[in-house]
């Protein structure tokens, strides 16, 4: 069976410090994909990311970048330069390939705080 | 484009009553899949439509059911509400390529429907 775990719960940071979201996965598919959303106050679950496991190519977009090692099943995320904006709920989830219907299975969130 | 939408946005309802709640795909997208979001559960996967056929399902209950119509749109349905079954419940859809494979494609989340049953 799939797990995303982030083992984080929540993390406090001060503006323009850098902060990393941890995200370890289990599979036993050698294919799957790696998404990671954000979830503002709001509730909607907004797209970041998606990696899929043949491309362990580390991905930098603006001030988030993210690093997905195979070798330790994780695919972390890192905000550099936190702004108050990036106060949010995120989310890592997992979609095995296998079969013909796609489930996202989440982790179960890190809370950001990014305080003035 | 205009993104996933979701009606309505809040409801509140009582123990033993049922609910539909309706979900509007990205234009273009035919896959639909629906998620309760609790405090204690977290996000779980209750069901996903392609083509008006259920093509996977969660750990749910029969109480909760779903259709989708030939505009790819998407209901679903809980009946006999339980105090449990307060929550955000999230719709998501994505483009599916012809010929299927193994490709995954993004699922783009709508608003949500916060229900509260009393």
């Amino acid at each position: 069976a799939q797990k995303v775990t982030q083992a984080q719960t929540e993390i406090s940071v001060v503006e323009k410090e850098d902060v990393t979201l941890d995200c370890v996965y289990e599979t036993r598919d050698t294919t799957y994909y790696l998404f990671w959303y954000k979830q503002p106050p709001s509730g909607e679950l907004v797209f970041l990311i998606r990696r899929n496991s043949f491309d362990e190519q580390n991905e930098i977009s603006g001030r988030y970048s993210w690093n997905f090692q195979k070798s330790t099943s994780s695919f972390n995320f890192t905000i550099t330069a936190s702004q108050v904006v990036d106060s949010a709920v995120y989310f890592c989830a997992l979609s095995e390939a296998s079969g013909t219907a796609s489930k996202l299975t989440f982790g179960t969130g890190t809370r950001l705080q990014v305080t003035l | 484009k205009a993104g996933v939408t979701q009606t309505p946005r809040y409801l509140i309802k009582t123990r033993g009553q049922q609910v539909t709640l309706s979900c509007s795909p990205i234009s273009g997208h035919r896959s639909v899949s629906w998620y309760q979001q609790t405090p204690g559960q977290g996000l779980q996967f209750l069901f996903e439509y392609f083509s008006e056929t259920q093509r996977n399902k969660g750990n749910f209950p029969g109480r909760f059911s779903g259709r989708q119509f030939s505009n790819s749109r998407s209901e679903m349905n809980v009946s006999t509400l339980e105090l449990g079954d307060s929550a955000l419940y999230l719709c998501a859809s994505s483009w599916t390529p012809l010929g299927q494979g193994l490709r995954r494609e993004t699922q783009y989340f709508g608003p949500g429907t916060r229900l509260l049953v009393l």
